[in-house]
């Protein structure tokens, strides 16, 4: 079992759409990550978070440390926001644990 | 600047050749890392530098030679690579581990894709 695991692994979505990306981990982190990865390979941090809630702009990452458990929504999807959404954790130092990502296709 | 650039994005070499991937941030930041990452499947970390000291070299082959010349560039030299190190190269850096500043926050490159014939 992966110490990082992500559901689904594919979606595909029509544009406007509510998305959910849960990611669930069985390790004792520092912090958890939300990477975002267009076909072209650079990797973008959408958020970071030890605890709690945050938003930018359409999207809102919640984590619940209790359940070690994390989720990235997307409100009013785009076809722009076709990606690999990546979970990551932090467990020491410097070190990521990355789960295997979530392929998301928004369609016009 | 949040930029981390990386050169080339695009490299085709032969087996006997010898290459090298850079790696340039101007954030201030004084850890630097180097992910591998095959077609979907996440990055590997292959190696970090802290203050332009190798502390972390996750048991990589010595045909991949990095070097961190000062503390915004690190390069990836490449010599006598197997056709099954073709992949994404991804350089990434951080505030250093165990400061005050650090936040664990990685800033990604571009990646530089590697063929190997």
């Amino acid at each position: 079992k992966n110490e990082v695991e992500q559901s689904p692994q594919n979606l595909t979505a029509q544009e406007g759409e509510f998305i959910t990306i849960n990611c669930s981990y069985s390790v004792g982190i520092s912090a958890l990550h939300w990477l975002q990865q267009h076909p072209g390979g650079g990797i973008v941090s959408l958020f970071m978070l030890s605890s709690g809630k945050k938003k930018h702009g359409r999207l809102i990452a919640t984590i619940n440390i209790q359940e070690k458990h994390s989720s990235l929504h997307i409100t009013a999807s785009h076809p722009r926001d076709s990606a690999v959404y990546i979970c990551a954790v932090g467990t020491s130092g410097s070190r990521l644990t990355f789960g295997e990502g979530t392929q998301l296709t928004v369609n016009p | 600047d949040t930029e981390v650039t990386q050169t080339p994005k695009h490299l085709v070499m032969g087996m006997t050749n010898k290459k090298s991937l850079k790696c340039e941030q101007h954030m201030g930041h004084r850890a630097m890392y180097w992910y591998k990452q095959k077609a979907k499947k996440p990055p590997e970390l292959m190696f970090v530098y802290s203050y332009e000291k190798l502390s972390i070299n996750e048991s990589v082959p010595s045909r991949f030679s990095p070097e961190c010349p000062n503390s915004s560039l690190l390069n990836l030299h490449l010599h006598a690579l197997q056709p099954e190190d073709s992949a994404l190269y991804l350089c990434a850096s951080s505030q250093a581990p165990g400061t005050g500043q650090y936040t664990g926050e990685l800033f990604f490159g571009e990646g530089s894709r590697l063929t190997v014939l």
